[in-house]
């Protein structure tokens, strides 16, 4: 099982600023296809999750471009820029490269 | 538009069952693998179980491999999960998810139903 961990747990940032959390993979994600199926979603209290990025850096549709994915391998990084009220809540990362699919712990992002 | 709804939590006795549906619309259901996720109290996302939508492969996560089963009934567009044996930490909240093949794992979600497993 690919173990996935973030970091930071928990997240204060003030409005405007940026945030970054990190995910790292116990295992590469670099599918025998050539893709790398690393996601991010982000849940707020009370909702399922809505899926943020895909592949490590492309957004889904809807998804402002002050959301970014970067990373390979077993490291990766979210990056929030200019952070607004609706960003709170938890944001997780999630591999599709093996299964079982597994998540990370989850990080809360606060204002 | 993709709509996944879920249906059939409740409050169940420790070893009792329950089936949990997932109706689908707005896509082709019949192209597309599923999943099922929960999400225990205050915790985080847990995966449990996929099922493909052609082929005959399905994934259990070792937590309920035996004691739950997927399927799906394309013609109907619906997505199922009978959960047998069931124990306290398996009260959550029970999502379906759609699998975008070569995209990712989960881009849409219903809004769950709640099982609680308590006496």
């Amino acid at each position: 099982e690919i173990v996935m961990t973030q970091t930071p747990l928990s997240s204060p940032v003030t409005l405007g600023q940026s945030a970054s959390i990190s995910c790292r993979s116990s295992q590469s994600l670099l599918h025998s296809d050539g893709n790398t199926y690393l996601s991010w979603l982000h849940q707020r209290p009370g909702q399922p999750p809505r899926p943020l990025i895909y592949k490590i850096s492309n957004r889904f549709s809807g998804v402002p471009d002050r959301f970014s994915g970067s990373g390979a391998g077993t490291d990766f990084t979210l990056k929030i820029s200019r952070v607004e009220d609706e960003d709170v809540g938890v944001y997780y990362c999630t591999q599709a490269s093996q299964f079982p699919y597994t998540f990370g712990q989850g990080t809360k992002l606060e204002i | 538009e993709v709509h996944l709804v879920e249906s059939g939590g409740g409050l169940v006795q420790p070893g009792g069952s329950l089936r949990l549906s997932c109706a689908a619309s707005g896509f082709i259901f019949s192209n597309y693998p599923m999943n099922w996720v929960r999400q225990a109290p205050g915790k985080g996302l847990e995966w449990l179980s996929y099922i493909h939508h052609s082929v005959n492969v399905i994934h259990y996560a070792d937590s309920v491999r035996g004691r739950f089963i997927i399927s799906r009934d394309n013609a109907k567009n619906s997505l199922y999960l009978q959960m047998d044996s069931l124990r306290d930490e398996d009260t959550a909240v029970y999502y379906c998810a759609r699998t975008w093949e070569g995209i990712t794992n989960f881009d849409s979600w219903g809004q769950g139903t709640l099982v609680t497993v308590s006496s």
